[in-house]
């Protein structure tokens, strides 16, 4: 079965300044690889996906992820936030044979501060 | 393109009383997945179905919990009877197969008085 460990569950940062948030996967198999961002009172967008191909992946509002298949780690990364940018993150696993649901981390709630 | 739709997006209720939730998936989307999301447990999936038929119930808290899809346009999560600690938003997500992007809906919020 697959799991996902997001070490941070809260990340304040400065806005302008870089971001990270961390996701490490364990899986016996090969996988997708995703990114959500849920802001308050919504439900969970898709941010970026790894399917297969180039390893660092571009999604929406300027958020990159790189799949490391070695480190099992799929990292969310941003070169400078915005105060928009605050939300929960969720990172996301499923079996690359598509037959099995993703299964979600706990989240990380990044919070930009002005 | 019309995204999940659920309804209602609050529900307030005293203990004891039937509550019941609805989702439209997107249209041509095979798959369907309910989810409950609280502070202490995160975002669990509860059930899926494919092509209308219940796939995986595994999630399900307790036998109070049911859902249905009569048909691939609408899905129902029933609580009989609702108690205070089954509190959360609840969301439902479509996607063409269970391991590919799932798209959500905006979620119920649930108190249970």
């Amino acid at each position: 079965a697959q799991s996902v460990t997001q070490l941070d569950s809260q990340v304040p940062v400065f806005e302008e300044a870089p971001v990270e948030l961390r996701c490490n996967y364990s899986s016996s198999v090969s996988v997708y690889l995703f990114w959500y961002v849920q802001y308050p009172n919504q439900g969970l967008q898709l941010l970026l996906k790894y399917l297969s191909g180039s390893t660092l992946v571009k999604g929406i509002n300027g958020f990159e992820a790189e799949f490391n298949k070695s480190q099992t780690s799929f990292h969310l990364r941003k070169p400078s936030v915005h105060i928009s940018d605050t939300a929960e993150y969720f990172c996301a696993v499923s079996r690359s044979s598509g037959n099995t649901p993703l299964v979600f981390g706990k989240g990380t709630r990044l919070s930009v501060i002005a | 393109d019309a995204g999940v739709i659920q309804s209602p997006r609050h529900e307030v209720t005293e203990m004891g009383q039937e509550v019941t939730l609805r989702c439209k998936p997107i249209s041509g989307h095979d798959y369907l997945f309910w989810y409950r999301q609280t502070m202490m447990r995160g975002l669990e999936l509860l059930i899926y179905f494919n092509n209308n038929v219940p796939i995986d119930d595994s999630g399900m808290p307790e036998d109070r919990f049911s859902a249905k899809m009569p048909n691939a346009s609408f899905s129902t999560l029933k609580i009989q009877p609702s108690e205070p600690r089954d509190s959360a938003v609840y969301f439902c997500a479509s996607s063409l197969e269970p391991g590919q992007p799932q798209h959500f809906g905006d979620g119920t919020r649930l108190s249970i008085l």
